[in-house]
Parts: C-alpha cells; structure tokens; sequence
C-alpha cells in the first residue's frame, strides 16, 4: 500500500494564478481531509469529507474549494492564489469513526510571489 | 471544542522518560484524547488515544485523571529520533461531532546525547 499520496510536492505560483492539489488514498478510509501548516505553527483544517459524495468546511476554508471525486481521492483547489496562502499543505484519511487516527501524506509545499 | 494547552518545548537526554501534559480543562463528556507526533517536514503521525485511566501501547503511554480536564504522555527511555513536535488533540469524533479537531502549536521535544 502506498498509503496517502499528494501531487506535485512543491509549487511555485504568481499571484491570481490557480491550481489543483491532489490527494489520493489507497486504504479504503472514508474519510479524508485537508490541512494548511504555516511555519512554527500546528495544522488548521481546511475542508474535509466524512464519506464519499460529502464535503465540509473546516476552521479557514476561504479562498479554497474541495472535490471528493471518488472513495480514493480527494482535491484541493485554489482559484486565484495569495501570499497568504504561502503553506505546506497536508491530506489526510481516516478509515472510519471507530478511530481517531489519521494517516498523512508527505505534504506539498506551496509558495505564492 | 476543547481548548488545549501544553508546553511550548520540553529538552531531555537519551534514555530518561519524557512527561508532556496537555491541559484541557473545558473537556466535554463524548471527547477523546489522542497525540500525535510530527518530525520536520512529514505529516504528523499518531501516536495513541484514549478516554480515561491509563492506555499503553508499544511507543508510549496515556496517563488520564479522574476529572480528564489534563492528559500526560509518556515517552519511556527516549532516543535522538523521538526529537520531534508532539501534538495534544482533544475532540469528539465517534459520534459525528468532532470532525474539526485542531492541532495547536504543540511541544517541541528536544533529545540530547
């Protein structure tokens, strides 16, 4: 199992461009999720999805927009990127509500100029 | 949600045991306990989780008091590689209620020879 995965794993953006990231899981989770880590501070969550064909926002989903496409995967858009969305940005899923754990994917780091 | 406080940084040396405490004073009945362990540039990892008393698993332990307002994780016998972030999460994700669990800023473990 290659677990979580997430492409491209860095990016570069001007400013008003737009980009997609991707997330895809092999597990069989239900639920997945998407964070924003700026640096020295923890994770926020952006939007998730309890289950297949659900999607939810989370603590600062402005300026974003998810598509759950299937079971596996999971994407994160930015229409119209900002400086401010200069971030490390992390997927994760999660099998079901039984657990509390979450398996993350190794990140993409993304800057905006 | 659960406001959560834990120290900013903690140092120690290979082979003590390591007590970190998160303080959660406004811990709702339905909400559980889990840490999670971040190393520089990966997502985090989960560590354990629990409800009450004590759990033990084979990386570390959850001590949780009666009145479940604060949590201590043990890490037995450290090593260079538990360096890391370590992250106190405290939610409600059985019953639906929780899903926007935040991660806060952490403590910041520091294993010396």
């Amino acid at each position: 199992n290659a677990g979580v995965t997430q492409t491209p794993k860095f990016q570069v953006l001007k400013t008003g461009q737009s980009m997609t990231l991707q997330c895809a899981q092999d597990m069989n989770h239900n639920s997945m999720y998407w964070y924003r880590q700026d640096p020295g501070m923890g994770l926020r969550l952006i939007y998730y999805s309890a289950s297949e064909g659900t999607t939810d926002k989370g603590e600062v989903p402005n300026g974003y927009n998810v598509s759950r496409l299937n079971k596996r995967e999971f994407s994160l858009r930015l229409e119209s990127a900002a400086p401010s969305q200069t971030s490390v940005y992390f997927c994760a899923s999660r099998p079901d509500r039984s657990t509390y754990e979450q398996y993350f994917g190794p990140g993409t780091r993304l800057t905006v100029t | 949600l659960a406001k959560t406080t834990q120290p900013i940084s903690m140092d120690s040396y290979e082979g003590q045991e390591v007590n970190i405490t998160c303080s959660h004073n406004n811990i709702a009945t339905n909400d559980y306990i889990t840490w999670y362990q971040q190393f520089p540039s990966q997502g985090p990892r989960f560590i354990i989780q629990g409800y009450k008393t004590k759990v033990t698993n084979e990386v570390a332990s959850l001590f949780i008091p009666a009145d479940r307002k604060s949590s201590t994780l043990s890490l037995p016998r450290v090593s260079l590689s538990d360096t890391a972030v370590y992250y106190c999460l405290v939610g409600d994700w059985l019953t639906g209620g929780g899903n926007k669990l935040t991660f806060g800023t952490g403590t910041q473990l520091k294993v010396e020879l």
